[in-house]
């Protein structure tokens, strides 16, 4: 079955314990990017990624950064979390970037103390 | 700067009406619409893709157009379920990085 996957769907943690939400895709799709989602705000980019190897900042990206090693997986790290991040992270993928449908991940719920 | 407006931000209609929601952007310049459907707390299921040379889509009971001289799209639902209740995305693919942008979301609640 196509999809995105992300783990883990929940976690609660602490100020500056860091943590790496992973994220995969089964499609060979080119384009990765992370959004997080918050009440009043919607969906925000944070990071995206057009290709292995290439990425990108996108409107949100202060405290979080990202890698991309293998064309499947696009993992979020946070390296000193704050409680301005407890947020709903999604992932999602696409074949390329422009014009095709974006698929996303089921969301990783994220409460920081 | 693109800027996408979703309205009403809440709708409860009776089951078996047609309904209509109404999407808006700032910016014809996109690479297409994607119509969402987010169930609380879960992810995003795509409903509908349109891409910027296309006029509507349609897939089983719902219907996506796309006005982009206007900067309008619309979802039209069909026959409601209740189990079409859900909140309701609109997102445009646009600018150099064709990231989605997203409105805030219609809340759908389809009642019995």
């Amino acid at each position: 079955e196509a999809q995105v996957t992300q783990n883990p769907r929940y976690l609660i943690t602490v100020t500056g314990k860091k943590l790496t939400v992973t994220c995969s895709q089964n499609m060979n799709h080119e384009y990765m990017s992370w959004y997080r989602q918050d009440p009043g705000l919607g969906l925000r980019q944070i990071y995206y990624s057009m290709n292995v190897e290439v990425t990108d900042k996108g409107d949100v990206p202060e405290g979080y950064k990202v890698s991309r090693k293998e064309k499947r997986n696009f993992p979020l790290i946070l390296e000193s979390p704050s409680p301005n991040q407890t947020s709903l992270y999604f992932c999602a993928s696409s074949r390329s970037w422009g014009g095709n449908e974006q698929f996303f991940g089921p969301g990783t719920r994220l409460t920081v103390l | 700067k693109q800027e996408v407006t979703q309205i009403p931000a809440a709708l409860s209609v009776p089951e078996g009406e047609n309904l209509v929601l109404n999407c808006s952007f700032t910016d014809s310049a996109i690479y297409n619409l994607q119509w969402f459907r987010q169930d609380p707390g879960k992810g995003l299921t795509s409903l509908l893709l349109i891409q910027s040379s296309q006029r509507e889509q349609t897939s089983g009971r719902l219907n996506a157009s796309l006005d982009k001289s206007s900067g309008r799209s619309t979802l039209y639902i069909a026959a409601s379920q209740p189990g079409d209740s859900a909140t309701y995305l609109c997102a445009v693919a646009s600018g150099n990085t064709g990231k989605l942008i997203f409105g805030q979301g219609t809340t759908l609640q389809v009642k019995p």
